[in-house]
């Protein structure tokens, strides 16, 4: 089945202690983002990836880094999460192609206390 | 201003009847406009695109696009409960850069 998968799908964490989110894709995409999404602002892009050791930011980058060694993984990490990034966040990726995400992850909603 | 503007709602249909949702962009160059559903809990679902002013239909799903006017449309004709979600509207202004909506709530009572 082709799918986007994301661990964990719930996180809560302190202030400071580094987290990373993985995301692993089974359908040989290309491109690869991470969201963000919060109330009222909707979904936000953090990072893209448009190829294996190509990535860039997106619209909110800032506390964030990504890293994409192999096709199949685009994994979110955290150095030091502050509570402003609590929120629900989604990997997702787009066929070679296409113009537009169309497979998104499960979701990982991270708490920062 | 926000990129993309839509009305947070909820918007209130009767089963059966056509649900309207109106999403506004900024950027004049746009080329790529796009429809998610997101049911609560759940990640986003692409249901529609649509790139030439005009209409587009896919079953019980019409969007419309204005690009003059920066805007475009969904419509859902004879709603059922199972379209309740929200709405997220997303346009891209370049390859790599798509940008969405806060989303409209729609919510179909029986």
């Amino acid at each position: 089945e082709a799918q986007v998968t994301q661990n964990p799908r719930y996180l809560i964490t302190v202030t400071g202690k580094k987290l990373t989110v993985t995301c692993s894709q089974n359908m040989n995409h290309e491109y690869m983002s991470w969201y963000r999404q919060d109330p009222g602002l909707g979904l936000r892009q953090i990072y893209y990836s448009m190829n294996v050791e190509v990535t860039d930011k997106g619209d909110v980058p800032e506390g964030y880094k990504v890293s994409r060694k192999e096709k199949r993984n685009f994994p979110l990490i955290l150095e030091s999460p502050s509570p402003n990034q609590t929120s629900l966040y989604f990997c997702a990726s787009r066929e070679t192609g296409s113009n537009t995400e169309a497979f998104f992850g499960q979701g990982t909603r991270l708490t920062v206390v | 201003q926000k990129e993309v503007e839509q009305n947070s709602g909820p918007l209130s249909v009767p089963e059966g009847a056509i649900a309207s949702l109106n999403c506004t962009y900024s950027d004049r160059v746009s080329q790529s406009f796009f429809w998610y559903r997101q049911y609560s809990g759940k990640s986003p679902e692409l249901i529609m695109s649509i790139y030439s002013n005009g209409d587009k239909e896919d079953g019980r799903f019409t969007a419309q696009l204005n690009k003059a006017s920066q805007y475009v449309s969904l419509l859902i004709r004879d709603s059922q409960p199972s379209d309740s979600a929200t709405y997220l509207c997303a346009v891209r202004s370049n390859d790599y850069k798509l940008s969405f909506g806060a989303g409209t709530t729609v919510t179909v009572r029986a």
